[in-house]
């Protein structure tokens, strides 16, 4: 069975940093590009980072990009978000989601861990 | 890539049919998916390539379009489909609608 789990979500000041991590297993991790995705509370779904099959060929949406830092392990089947410069308007719910194989539609979610940004 | 969905909230019956629009800014081929979310859970796929249905997903959703016109049809209503829907393409990196809101 397909899992991704996030974890690392909490509290932190506006500022500070938080890093985040998504456990995959069930599939092989290096076998899929990856992406997160987050969702503020009350509203929509923004994407906000690719990740190819290598930390190499990586892609940020303009509102986290120079802040945040996406890197993934295939050996260990996880990947990571480092958040820093965090600001009120990065609280959301984060998710990890995984691309189809052989193409770029995305297909399947983690639950998602929720930062929040507050003082 | 500008995603607009249409409308923003759509009150249906049970039973009855449900129509979802998705605009795109520029051409994105088929490359579009739609995305099923209810409250407190993480999105599900239904559709991709436009109008392939995910595996498991009913026959009652139907998507359609290519280039910048695309819809979901949602027929015969069920409960468990009032939900908000968003639709994604990923010809050009990703970007998402704002979502529409299939209510009672």
């Amino acid at each position: 069975e397909v899992q991704l789990v996030e974890s690392g979500g909490g509290l932190v000041q506006p500022g500070g940093s938080l890093r985040l991590s998504c456990a995959a297993s069930g599939f092989t991790l290096g076998s899929h590009r990856m992406n997160w995705v987050r969702q503020a509370p009350g509203k929509g779904l923004e994407w906000i980072v690719y990740i190819g099959f290598s930390d190499s060929r990586t892609y940020y949406a303009a509102s986290v990009r120079g802040r945040f830092t996406a890197s993934r392990d295939n050996v260990r089947s996880s990947l990571d978000l480092q958040m820093d410069s965090l600001t009120v308007d990065d609280t959301a719910v984060y998710y990890c989601a995984r691309d189809q194989v052989g193409d770029y539609y995305t297909d399947y979610w983690g639950p998602g861990t929720l930062v929040t940004v507050a003082s | 890539i500008v995603m607009t969905q249409s409308p923003a909230t759509l009150s249906v019956s049970p039973g009855e049919r449900a129509t979802l629009s998705c605009r795109a800014s520029q051409s994105v081929r088929s490359k579009l998916a739609w995305y099923q979310q209810k409250p407190g859970q993480a999105p599900r796929l239904l559709i991709y390539g436009a109008s392939t249905r995910a595996t498991g997903v009913s026959v009652r959703f139907t998507g359609s379009g290519s280039g910048t016109e695309f819809t979901l049809t949602i027929s015969n209503l069920q409960s468990e489909d009032f939900a908000v829907y968003y639709c994604q393409q990923y010809h050009e990196w990703r970007t998402f609608g704002q979502g529409t809101k299939v209510e009672v």
